[in-house]
């Protein structure tokens, strides 16, 4: 049972264009909620995070969305740059100190 | 934020060996770390969390004796595949929580042979 999806596998989108990451969860316990972005035999990095009390957050050129009553969040990067091509993740967590990661979305700035 | 050093970054071992995998907290006293494996096009599982001083704590289908984990101090914790087999060929991943986030290593790419 998957508690965090992404159902988009892959994404490609235009160099200069908005890019839009989707996640859905099915616990409704998740507190908190991240995106981190992994290059190929790297780990992962942070990128940002939302606490289940807010519905945005901002930081450059990343904005996440949370839509508690949809239990969905969304990922935003504008304008996209080549350097985003990457695989991206959402992750939740909970008070217990445990993230769960999706499969992860494969993001291709095209030139 | 907190700096994670994982080592080695690679490594290709016989079947049969053990391979220890180490991760350190550069600036960050870390009481709980965690293991995570990534198979290709899969996304990161959590194996394990990593208590300084006291058992790890298992996930459901990971054998404890097979992925031996020890946390001896705060800035180090160790994971050792004993007895690795081809399909323990993976991405082993650590991490520790800071603040608000997570802070995870550059991974270990075990290939068993």
């Amino acid at each position: 049972d998957q508690q965090v999806k992404q159902n988009s596998p892959s994404l490609s989108v235009q160099e200069g264009r908005i890019s839009i990451l989707n996640c859905d969860y099915t616990n409704s316990m998740f507190d908190y909620f991240l995106w981190y972005k992994k290059y190929p035999a790297e780990g992962p990095t942070f990128l940002i995070s939302i606490s289940s009390i807010k519905d945005k957050n901002e930081d450059g050129r990343f904005t996440v969305f949370l839509n508690k009553s949809a239990k969905h969040l969304s990922l935003h990067i504008v304008p996209s740059q080549p350097g985003d091509s990457a695989v991206y993740f959402c992750a939740a967590g909970s008070r217990d100190d445990k993230i769960i990661f999706g499969k992860g979305t494969r993001l291709h700035i095209l030139p | 934020g907190a700096v994670v050093s994982q080592h080695p970054s690679w490594v290709i071992c016989k079947s049969g060996t053990s391979v220890k995998i180490e991760c350190r907290s550069l600036d960050f006293q870390a009481t709980t770390m965690f293991w995570y494996r990534q198979f290709p096009k899969q996304s990161l599982m959590l194996m394990a969390t990593s208590n300084e001083g006291s058992k790890a704590t298992y996930e459901q289908g990971v054998e404890k004796d097979k992925f031996l984990i020890n946390h001896a101090s705060l800035t180090l914790s160790t994971l050792t595949v004993t007895s690795a087999h081809p399909e323990d060929s993976s991405f082993y991943i650590c991490s520790l929580r800071w603040g608000k986030g997570y802070t995870f290593g550059s991974g270990t790419r075990l290939t068993v042979v």
